[in-house]
């Protein structure tokens, strides 16, 4: 059974604070995805990677930075939170087939 | 960029059908998806077109006109589980990337 596990299910950080968000998939799929997820706005992407070390930025990559030191592991980096970065984030995985394979989220809040 | 439009909202009755419309332009096309998203979890994958037509799958079924850059998904005999968001979702170029609509929040009554 497919798997993509996120780090924390829910996250208190503080204006300013660098925050982590990690996501592994066991699939073995070359291509990651970080989205964010605000109601009305639907999902939107942040970076993506399509191997090892490799990340191209996304629809909304500013505020944020990412790594891929290693296939299955894909990290998202906050420099300095700020409030707006309030969010849900989803991490995604897939093949060559396009479809993606989601984790259950992180629900982000930034004081 | 990609735009793409779908109902906030719908509501139906249990055991009726419910039919969610996704309208898109994009730069490209090589396939849409649908994916169900339940409230507080991650969304899962329904179906996928990538040619003129039905795919039925179950109670669900999806369909895509490619010329009039537009989809449906059907659901029939509703029950209360399929109370969730709804999400419409193109692969417009050869990289992977997926353009996600707002989503449909699907309410399913008694």
């Amino acid at each position: 059974d497919v798997k993509v596990t996120q780090s924390s299910r829910y996250l208190v950080k503080r204006t300013g604070e660098k925050v982590f968000l990690e996501c592994v998939q066991d699939m073995d799929h070359e291509n990651m995805f970080w989205y964010r997820q605000d109601p009305g706005l639907g999902l939107r992407l942040i970076y993506f990677s399509y191997d090892v070390k490799m990340k191209e930025k996304g629809d909304i990559p500013e505020g944020y930075s990412v790594s891929r030191e290693k296939k299955e592991r894909f990290s998202l980096i906050l420099e300095s939170a700020s409030t707006n970065q309030t969010s849900m984030y989803l991490c995604a995985s897939s093949s060559t087939t396009a479809e993606q394979f989601f984790g259950p989220g992180t629900r982000l809040t930034v004081l | 960029g990609q735009n793409i439009d779908q109902p906030t909202e719908m509501t139906a009755t249990e055991g009726a059908i419910v039919q969610i419309n996704c309208t898109y332009q994009t730069s490209g096309f090589n396939g849409l998806f649908w994916y169900q998203q339940h409230a507080g979890e991650a969304p899962t994958f329904l179906s996928y077109n990538v040619l003129d037509g039905l795919e039925e799958k179950g109670r669900f079924s999806s369909f895509l006109s490619r010329s009039k850059g537009y989809s449906y998904l059907l659901l029939k005999e509703l029950q209360m589980k399929d109370s969730a968001s709804y999400l419409c979702a193109v692969s417009a170029t050869y990289d992977y990337k997926l353009s996600f609509g707002a989503g449909t929040t699907v309410t399913v009554r008694a």
